[in-house]
């Protein structure tokens, strides 16, 4: 079983829409937990952290289910300039920096 | 600022030359990284420096070799690259190193001929 698995998608949604993407994550004992933007031949840039209270950022809301070991991210309102690949990324779990990523999910919004 | 950044942004080299790529940052962080991708998967793990020292190789070939000047620099020596080294090479840097956000720069994009 990979340690993050991610649906690659890709999504493709009409501008507006609603989409959700979810990961899972098999270390019980990762402690930190990040939603990356990856945009085509671009660097990933940190969309957000993950909290178990869930946070929200505009049009974006990230929750963590640490008992089903699934991070969730919601985008409302999809922009064109969502389209991008979004990276579920775990940090190490003990004194490591080591990140585990997600093979990452694809959004195509459309006009 | 998380600005992180990288020079230079594209490389094309023979398999005989040796060239370095650069990663600067200014954030005052004290981890930096080393990260290679390929087209359409996620960045792989090289190399970790703490407070200056390698802490983590993950088993990378030594025609690779990391160099951290100081706080602030890093460097990725190559010699002897094969067309299959051909990436993109991302460089972070963190505050810390357990589960701290990383930053990334915008990567060196690297053709092995």
């Amino acid at each position: 079983r990979k340690e993050v698995e991610q649906d690659p998608g890709p999504f493709n949604v009409p501008e507006g829409a609603t989409v959700a993407f979810n990961c899972t994550y098999s270390n019980s004992a990762s402690q930190s937990f990040f939603w990356y933007r990856q945009d085509c031949r671009k660097e990933p840039k940190l969309l957000m952290s993950v909290y178990s209270s869930g946070n929200e950022d505009g049009r974006f809301t990230a929750q963590l289910n640490r008992a089903s070991q699934y991070i969730s991210l919601l985008i409302r309102d999809s922009k064109l300039s969502d389209s991008a690949t979004y990276l579920c990324v775990l940090g190490g779990s003990g004194n490591t920096g080591k990140l585990i990523f997600g093979q990452g999910t694809t959004l195509q919004v459309k006009p | 600022d998380t600005e992180v950044t990288q020079t230079p942004k594209h490389l094309v080299m023979g398999m005989t030359n040796k060239k370095s790529l650069k990663c600067e940052q200014h954030m005052g962080h004290r981890a930096m990284y080393w990260y290679k991708q390929k087209a359409k998967k996620p960045p792989e793990l090289m190399f970790v420096y703490s407070y200056e020292k390698l802490s983590i190789n993950e088993s990378v070939p030594s025609r690779f070799s990391p160099e951290c000047p100081n706080s602030s620099l890093l460097n990725l020596h190559l010699h002897a690259l094969q067309p299959e080294d051909s990436a993109l090479y991302l460089c972070a840097s963190s505050q810390g190193e357990a589960g701290d956000t990383q930053y990334f720069g915008p990567g060196t994009r690297l053709t092995v001929l």
